[in-house]
């Protein structure tokens, strides 16, 4: 089985800044995939950004960025020039090939962009 | 594409009555999810199905617990009868068919129904 972890309950950051929210997973399998969801205080699960792990380019999406290592079986979010619209909890998710297709998620970190 | 649709998005009820969360996939999606989301235990997966067909169920708590997916556009999660702990948010997700056969593997949620035993 995986495993999800998310290290930081809480950040918070000064609007425009740069903020790193931290994921580490473990899994046997070799193909898998990864992502970030954002919940706003809406509760609707959001995609922020997905990663395939057999492709080595981290991801990116305007604002958005991750630092895929895969031997270290990290998956770090990265968010530049921060916006109050990001204010919301982040959750790290795995999601396994064909038959493991579940997604497994950490317990999440509350981000507040302040003002 | 009218997303993913849950209903209801709120329901109360009492202890021991029997409840039914609906929900509507993406069209075209034949991977459906049900997640619930707790303080106590975060997001967890109870089911989910591949065309129609329960692949791992292995989250569905107990016998009160049931989930069903007559056809590629309609999936029910029914809990009777209802208890307390029952309470959360219960999250329907779909995605296509995957990189395999050239989809995506993104999960696409709804937006909740927030269920409350009284």
């Amino acid at each position: 089985a995986q495993t999800v972890t998310q290290s930081q309950p809480e950040m918070s950051v000064q609007e425009a800044e740069t903020v790193t929210l931290s994921c580490t997973y473990d899994t046997s399998e070799n193909n898998y995939y990864l992502f970030w969801y954002k919940q706003p205080p809406s509760r609707q699960m959001i995609l922020v950004i997905r990663q395939e792990a057999y492709k080595q380019q981290n991801a990116t999406e305007n604002r958005f960025s991750v630092n895929f290592q895969k031997a270290a079986k990290s998956f770090s979010l990265k968010i530049s020039d921060s916006q109050l619209g990001d204010t919301a909890m982040y959750f790290c998710a795995f999601a396994g090939d064909f038959g493991n297709e579940k997604l497994t998620f950490g317990t999440g970190t509350r981000l507040t962009i302040i003002p | 594409d009218a997303g993913v649709i849950q209903s209801p998005r709120h329901e109360v009820t009492e202890m021991g009555q029997e409840v039914t969360l609906r929900c509507k996939p993406i069209s075209g999606h034949n991977s459906l999810f049900w997640y619930r989301q707790t303080m106590m235990r975060g997001l967890e997966l109870l089911i989910y199905f591949n065309n129609n067909v329960p692949i791992d169920d292995s989250g569905m708590p107990e016998d009160r617990f049931s989930a069903k997916m007559p056809n590629a556009s309609f999936s029910t999660l029914k809990i009777q009868p209802s208890e307390p702990r029952d309470s959360a948010v219960y999250f329907c997700a779909s995605k296509d068919r995957g990189r395999s056969s050239g989809g995506s593997d993104t999960q696409y949620f709804g937006p909740g129904t927030r269920l409350t035993v009284l």
